[in-house]
């Protein structure tokens, strides 16, 4: 099976930096994708890492560690309208998988 | 820019009747699912399918549920005899390519209210 544990709720003040982190168990692994969910709305895809190290887009940069079972998503340069929900979600290895399987999600709340 | 599409985008439903929710997917666009989202809970994928057949299906999809694609662009997913717990947002998703299956375009979602 697969598990994956991201805090719970992050605040942060506008124009900041947020790190939110994402640990894994999983019985098979092919990549991390990270999605940003707003209250009401459906999930929008951020990024994604099937290898080790650091991807960057715009503001939005996301790490994976697989040796760690470990990843993270870095917002930079918060803006109020970044205050969402992130959800990381592994994609399984098996072949003919697609599935994707979500953490809990991370509330975030950019305050001024 | 092309998107998902669902309707309704609400739906409220007694106990035991059946319900079909219907998604257009983006148009090129080879491989479904299904998940839902029960209020202030995780995504749960639900079911994918690709070339006119499931490919996997989680233990949440019992015989209760069912997908179909009727046709070039419609893809459907029902719950013959609705419970209670059946009450959650049904999101639709696509994606491109079985290499491409971590970006996947959700739909609006479907509100499902069973009383």
């Amino acid at each position: 099976g697969q598990s994956l544990e991201q805090p719970s709720e992050v605040t942060a003040v506008e124009g900041a930096i947020v790190q939110i982190n994402c640990t894994y168990q999983t019985s098979g692994f092919y990549g991390l994708s990270w999605y940003q969910q707003h209250d009401g709305g459906a999930p929008t895809f951020l990024s994604y890492n099937a290898l080790d190290g650091l991807e960057e887009t715009g503001r939005f940069s996301s790490f994976l560690s697989r040796s760690d079972s470990y990843g993270y998503l870095l917002l930079q340069e918060l803006q109020m309208k970044d205050s969402a929900s992130y959800f990381c979600a592994v994609r399984d290895s098996g072949a003919g998988s697609y599935q994707l399987t979500f953490g809990k999600g991370t509330k975030l709340s950019v305050i001024p | 820019e092309p998107e998902v599409t669902q309707t309704p985008s609400h739906q409220v439903t007694q106990m035991g009747q059946e319900v079909i929710l219907r998604c257009v997917p983006i148009s090129n666009h080879l491989y479904f699912y299904w998940y839902r989202q029960i209020l202030g809970q995780k995504v749960e994928f639900l079911v994918s399918f690709y070339n006119n057949e499931i490919s996997e299906k989680s233990e949440i999809f019992d015989d209760q549920f069912s997908v179909e694609r009727p046709d070039g662009s419609n893809f459907t997913l029902k719950i013959r005899s609705t419970k209670l717990e059946d009450s959650a947002m049904y999101f639709c998703a696509s994606s491109g390519s079985s290499g491409r299956s971590y970006e996947q375009y959700f739909g609006p979602g479907t509100r499902l209210t069973v009383t």
